[in-house]
């Protein structure tokens, strides 16, 4: 089992839609999650960052973190096509010297016009 | 301000051949970590640098791949004798002192012939 499971999409949703984008873990030491949005042949670009359990929300973009069920979720209203992309969770353990990021698979979204 | 440069943006090699990879990271961040994302196995972490420390090695897949970081700043990876399964783009990213978020960088698009 990967300790961090992504669905690997592609999702296709039309414009103005609610995206919902979601990764379980597997390891409860990780406790600090992110959201990287990356552009086809371009390098992961941090969205959202948070901490805690609960929402986090930017914009259009919100973050919701379920630690009891190690579930993580992105939420993305209004979505535009520009939003089309590849979105990957990204997770840290709480301390240590280990400091690298574990990645999902990475889900494909298509926002059409 | 800029962000963290990578270069070459592509490299095409021969089997065999050694290529160096180059990172410079954003300025004033001291952790500088080394990623590999191919097809069928995502994004993987390779090696972290922190400040003077000795570097976390634990992601390098062989010993034909090794880094340094000189002066605390640029980066190079190198990968000798490559191999057609090298074949991925090796991101980079940076990231301040005891900070959680991460920044990358383009990446280098290696393809080994």
């Amino acid at each position: 089992q990967k300790e961090v499971e992504q669905d690997p999409g592609p999702l296709s949703v039309p414009e103005g839609a609610i995206v919902s984008l979601n990764c379980t873990y597997s390891n409860s030491a990780f406790q600090y999650f992110m959201w990287y949005r990356q552009y086809s042949r371009k390098g992961p670009e941090l969205l959202m960052y948070t901490y805690s359990s609960g929402n986090k929300e930017d914009g259009r973009f919100t973050a919701q973190v379920d630690k009891s069920s190690k579930y993580i979720s992105l939420f993305i209203r209004d979505s535009q096509p520009s939003d089309s992309a590849t979105y990957l969770c990204a997770i840290l353990p709480l301390s240590g010297s280990a400091r690298q990021l574990t990645f999902g698979s990475g889900t494909q979204l298509t926002v059409l016009p | 301000g800029a962000g963290v440069s990578q270069s070459p943006s592509n490299k095409v090699t021969e089997k065999g051949k050694d290529v160096e990879l180059r990172c410079d990271p954003i300025s004033g961040h001291t952790a500088l970590y080394w990623y590999r994302q191919s097809l069928g196995q995502g994004l993987e972490f390779l090696i972290y640098f922190q400040g003077n420390s000795a570097p976390d090695k634990s992601g390098l897949p062989s010993d034909r791949f090794s880094a340094e970081r000189t002066g605390g700043s640029v980066s190079t990876l190198t990968i000798q004798r490559t191999q057609q399964e090298d074949s991925a783009v090796y991101l980079c990213a940076s990231s301040l002192a005891g900070y959680n978020e991460q920044f990358f960088g383009p990446g280098t698009r290696l393809t080994v012939l």
